[in-house]
């Protein structure tokens, strides 16, 4: 078994803020996603990758920024935070060529 | 593109009610659907995966199956308890750049009263 890790579990931020969210995994899986969900909503990919450093836009991108740099962490940038935003980011991660996804516990983002 | 809809948001049974939950797709491709739930706090969790090869998956008493002819796909349990209280997600299997990616429905949120 293995397990993802999100860093912070919450996020408060300030409107036009820069803001990252980290996820890692130790299920050694080739592609890692970030997912953002919203009451009410089903979750929905903000970027995707599939190796380290190889980066893959979802339908949900713009406005945010993605890192891979090693096989086991993925990061997430908010480029400019949004007055009264408020989301939870989900990171998951699957084995290569697979479609059965894992997901960590979430960051909840408030933006004030 | 494909897609998938749930409508029903949310849904209020008591302890030994008979669940169904349902979705409706649209893919080109032979669907792969899954369901996961999702508790308070915590991600979503793979609960069953279903192909046009097993058309059918079981697991924890809950059932998924589908229907082609309708573009559908369903979850049942016979006999809900109350800890089956959480949010279920349908999701679609759809190719992507080099992988696949999962096409999510909004969610039904399950209580289940003692």
């Amino acid at each position: 078994g293995g397990i993802i890790t999100q860093t912070p579990k919450f996020l408060i931020g300030q409107e036009g803020q820069k803001l990252t969210l980290k996820c890692q995994q130790n299920f050694n899986h080739d592609t890692m996603y970030w997912y953002r969900q919203d009451s009410g909503k089903g979750l929905r990919l903000i970027y995707y990758s599939i190796t380290e450093n190889d980066l893959q836009k979802g339908d949900l991108s713009e406005g945010y920024d993605a890192s891979r740099e090693k096989k086991s962490s993925f990061s997430l940038t908010v480029t400019s935070a949004q007055k009264n935003e408020m989301a939870v980011f989900l990171c998951a991660s699957s084995i290569g060529g697979e479609d059965t996804q894992y997901f960590g516990p979430g960051t909840r983002l408030l933006v004030l | 593109g494909d897609s998938v809809t749930q409508k029903q948001g949310q849904v209020t049974l008591s302890e030994d009610d008979f669940l169904f939950i349902n979705c409706t797709y649209s893919t080109t491709t032979y669907p792969t659907l899954l369901w996961y739930v999702q508790y308070p706090g915590q991600g979503p969790q793979l609960l069953l995966k279903v192909t046009t090869a097993n058309n059918k998956g079981i697991s924890r008493g809950f059932e998924a199956t589908y229907d082609k002819g309708t573009t559908s796909f369903h979850l049942q349990k016979a006999s809900v308890q109350e800890s089956d209280s959480a949010v279920y997600f349908c999701a679609l299997v759809s190719p992507a750049s080099g992988s696949w990616q999962l096409i999510f429905g909004s969610g039904t949120q399950l209580t289940v009263m003692p």
